[in-house]
């Protein structure tokens, strides 16, 4: 089992730029999580899909937040226009569908805006 | 929504001790609670997880008590070693969605 994979593990880029993190769940997990972590904020849940459909976002901080899942193996967190503030780890964790299951978390992206 | 309250944020232990963290949820629904380990620079990982219908779980040194009356829960790892010092999130759901506590920077002193 490959587990969560996620690219690129590190991004360093200026403000105003535009930043797309990526992720491939485990094979067969219907649910997939993006989280945001930071010192001050901890870990937060930013949105989250169910067989590709977003079912919650109220965690996206903003309009310059965007994500999208495409298919089953794949899903994309945008940023745009970035800005120093989005400076965090971003993770993506996937689960089974079935009850409730452990989230299973990918490597994270860390994300430098300058 | 859920508020998931983690004590204490840092805690030192001397080898071969044992730690307790402990966390207080809100939300009465909220059914499924599972632990992870956080090393520095890498992923969460789970260590462990409780339901609802349980009061107590066990794997080698780790524990799990949950308190629903009370709505709290807690880790107990007994003997510990130093490749136990990490971050330890606990984390409350009722749904799909996990609410994670603040952390608990755990560092086990050789």
């Amino acid at each position: 089992d490959a587990g969560v994979i996620q690219s690129p593990r590190h991004e360093v880029t200026e403000m105003g730029q535009e930043v797309t993190l990526r992720c491939k769940p485990i094979s067969g997990h219907d649910y997939l999580f993006w989280y945001r972590q930071t010192m001050m904020r901890g870990l937060e849940l930013l949105i989250y899909f169910n067989n590709n459909v977003p079912i919650d976002d109220s965690g996206m901080p903003e309009d310059r937040f965007s994500a999208k899942m495409p298919n089953a193996s794949f899903s994309t967190l945008k940023i745009q226009p970035s800005e120093p503030r989005d400076s965090a780890v971003y993770f993506c964790a996937s689960s089974l569908g079935v009850g409730h299951q452990p989230q299973h978390f990918g490597d994270g992206t860390r994300l430098s805006i300058l | 929504g859920e508020n998931v309250e983690q004590h204490p944020s840092t805690l030192s232990v001397q080898e071969g001790d044992s730690a307790v963290i402990k966390c207080t949820y809100s939300d009465s629904a909220s059914n499924y609670f599972p632990w992870y380990k956080q090393e520095l620079g890498k992923r969460p990982q789970l260590i462990i997880d409780i339901r609802s219908n349980v009061g107590e779980k066990k794997d080698q040194r780790i524990a799990v008590t949950l308190n629903k009356t009370a709505k709290h829960f807690s880790l107990h790892i007994t003997e510990t070693q130093p490749e136990d010092s990490a971050v330890y999130f606990c984390a409350a759901s009722s749904s799909r969605q996990l609410t994670f506590g603040s952390g608990t920077q755990l560092t086990v002193l050789p």
